[in-house]
């Protein structure tokens, strides 16, 4: 069966820092991988997705970027983190056309 | 962009009462699926629908597919207080290379 990782589960950083949170996906191979944001428990905004290593659209213009080195590793990075970056991160998977399945989820706290 | 109204927004309901809540969108959709998530974890899914009519039930759940593919409603029966959450309808479009999008939620209260 297929599972979804996130890391870490909790992350505060100064504002400026840089920041890099991981996915990875187990037991499936070429899926679409997905970032999302979530402020205050509702309402999930679409980051970036990704259909295969390397390609990645973004659907949201900001100081946040993302990368996918491997088939089933999808990271999302920012080189100065602002206080507005506070948020739930959540990362899903899909077969081409499919479902999404999430992740558990990073919360990312900036002071 | 296209947007997916949900409603209501939260609910207040006792142990043993039905729920309902439901997704508009001005937009066919070609898929319908609906998460629950708890405080601090990521949505799981509990039903998907791919077909216009489509009725499935998940236990005490229950979702529909709109005929006009515009709308989906999700029914609880007789909730209990595991039922608490946010519960979020989502649409995928035709070609849209599997994205979805999400309606704002409904947050779910239960006293016991």
């Amino acid at each position: 069966s297929q599972t979804i990782h996130q890391w870490p589960a909790t992350l505060v950083q100064p504002v400026g820092s840089p920041l890099s949170l991981e996915c990875t996906v187990e037991g499936t191979s070429n899926p679409n991988l997905y970032w999302y944001r979530q402020a205050a428990g509702r309402g999930l905004q679409l980051l970036f997705y990704s259909v295969g290593i390397g390609q990645i659209s973004s659907e949201v213009p900001q100081n946040l970027s993302a990368s996918r080195p491997q088939d089933r590793q999808f990271i999302l990075s920012s080189k100065k983190l602002l206080l507005s970056d506070s948020g739930f991160y959540l990362c899903a998977w899909s077969a081409p056309f499919g479902t999404q399945y999430f992740g558990p989820g990073t919360r990312l706290l900036v002071l | 962009g296209q947007q997916l109204n949900q409603s209501p927004q939260s609910m207040f309901i006792q142990e043993g009462e039905d729920v309902s809540m439901n997704c508009t969108s001005s937009s066919i959709f070609n898929t319908w699926l609906w998460y629950k998530q708890e405080p601090g974890e990521g949505p799981v899914l509990l039903i998907a629908l791919y077909k216009a009519g489509e009725l499935t039930s998940n236990g005490r759940l229950t979702a529909q597919f709109g005929i006009t593919r515009k709308d989906s409603f999700l029914n609880i029966s007789a909730s209990i207080p595991s039922d608490v959450g946010i519960y979020f309808c989502a649409g995928q479009l035709s070609g849209s290379q599997g994205n979805l999008i999400f309606g704002k939620g409904t947050k779910l209260s239960v006293k016991p």
